[in-house]
């Protein structure tokens, strides 16, 4: 079993609708989590960024992290065709720096 | 555009050769990460370098090294290339202290026939 998990999709949806991106880890140490966005054959640039638990919101973007039940979740309000990628949910430990550790991935697709 | 620039962007090379990478980091930035990315395993960290000395090694292969130099640029090789090497090499770069914030190349693909 990986450390990250994500549903790989992909997951369509038509425009203007409200998007849930979910991963689960298994390692209580992880305290940073963050959201990366991978747009095909593109390298993974940052979106969301959480320290520890809370949630955190962007524009059209809230990412929400609740340890206790070892979960993270990415929402896109209002989503638009620019907004299919893949999204790709990533964790560190404190002192590991930017070691990060990857879920696998999950193909957006947002249909006009 | 991250900044952060990669060559070559696609190689292709047969099994047993030796391949080098390379990675020019942000302006500014001391750190650079190498990851890995294939269908199979996803995106893994390989290793860092900071301002020229190894900082951390991930799930590199004693066939793959990789170096930064004075210029801060860094190269990646990878050796004795098998068919399970074929994949994304990313290189990224960050902010001295910056967690979680890393600035992505756009790749080499590497495909070993």
């Amino acid at each position: 079993q990986k450390e990250v998990e994500q549903d790989p999709g992909p997951l369509s949806v038509p425009e203007g609708a409200i998007v849930s991106l979910n991963c689960t880890y298994s390692n209580s140490a992880f305290q940073y989590f963050m959201w990366y966005r991978q747009y095909s054959r593109k390298g993974p640039e940052l979106l969301m960024y959480t320290y520890s638990s809370g949630n955190k919101e962007d524009g059209r973007f809230t990412a929400q992290v609740d340890k206790s039940s070892k979960y993270i979740s990415l929402f896109i309000r209002d989503s638009q065709p620019s907004d299919s990628a893949t999204y790709l949910c990533a964790m560190s430990f404190n002192n590991a720096g930017n070691m990060l550790t990857f879920g696998g991935g999950t193909r957006l697709m947002v249909k006009p | 555009d991250s900044g952060v620039t990669q060559t070559p962007k696609h190689l292709i090379t047969a099994t047993g050769q030796r391949v080098t990478l390379r990675c020019s980091p942000r302006s500014g930035d001391l750190s650079v990460y190498w990851y890995q990315q294939s269908l199979d395993q996803g995106l893994q960290f390989l290793i860092q370098y900071y301002n020229g000395e190894e900082r951390a090694k991930g799930n590199i292969l004693e066939r793959f090294s990789a170096q930064q130099f004075p210029d801060l640029h860094s190269e990646l090789n990878l050796s004795s290339l098998e068919l399970g090497d074929s994949a994304l090499y990313f290189c990224a770069s960050s902010e001295k202290g910056r967690v979680g914030e890393l600035f992505f190349g756009e790749g080499s693909r590497l495909t070993v026939l």
